[in-house]
């Protein structure tokens, strides 16, 4: 099956720091989603990719979807402590078999210092 | 909207207990999805419905896990035998397509520890 590699597996930064996380797919993918898991709570949506080539902003949030469809990444601009969290990249295909489901990353673990 | 329901929040059982995990979805949304996290594996996909009929249940670990979904509003998890290996968050999301994504919405999880 489609599987996602997502890196780094984790960061430890300064507040006030730029953070970027990629994910990467042996297959192609038809839209690209980054979810935020909060400590103790499920993920939530941050930003949803529609074609290919795409930058998207949402705040102190960037993410693109790369050319090839196979890869994204997400950047954070200056980083405060709330940006905590576990960050999932997620690829979906429409037409497909499974097409209601979405591949999930491993997520990378960030970590900000005060 | 309240979001995605799950119940318990909590729940510590000991290893040969039944267990069972419950998920109201968002209304309106067709699609139901149960997860497992752990912190060796991730999050990984058990089973998802579509209109209450499974349509991929190839990530249920083995036939202690057995999921059903009776109507629109209502998805149970049960674990029957637990093993403490089964230690785990459970995640239940529902989701529905829009023209051209198919957002999840997770609850706020289910914490079981099995001894």
């Amino acid at each position: 099956g489609q599987q996602l590699n997502q890196s780094p597996q984790s960061m430890f930064i300064q507040e006030g720091e730029d953070v970027s996380m990629n994910c990467t797919s042996s297959s192609i993918f038809n839209t690209w989603l980054w979810y935020k898991q909060d400590p103790g709570e499920g993920p939530v949506l941050l930003i949803a990719l529609y074609k290919a080539g795409e930058l998207t902003s949402n705040g102190r949030l960037t993410a693109q979807f790369g050319i090839t469809r196979k890869d994204s990444f997400l950047n954070i601009s200056a980083s405060i402590p709330s940006d905590v969290g576990i960050y999932f990249c997620a690829g979906q295909l429409k037409h497909s078999t499974n097409a209601g489901k979405s591949t999930f990353g491993d997520g990378t673990t960030l970590t900000v210092k005060p | 909207d309240a979001g995605v329901i799950q119940s318990p929040r909590h729940e510590v059982t000991e290893m040969g207990q039944e267990v069972t995990l419950r998920c109201k979805p968002i209304s309106g949304h067709d699609y139901l999805f149960w997860y497992r996290q752990t912190m060796m594996r991730g999050l990984e996909l058990l089973i998802y419905f579509n209109n209450n009929v499974p349509i991929d249940d190839s990530g249920m670990p083995e036939d202690r896990f057995s999921a059903k979904m009776p109507n629109a509003s209502f998805s149970t998890l049960k674990i029957q035998p637990s093993e403490p290996r089964d230690s785990a968050v459970y995640f239940c999301a529902s989701s529905f397509w829009t023209l051209i994504v198919n957002e999840q919405f997770f609850g706020p999880g289910t914490r079981l520890t099995v001894l």
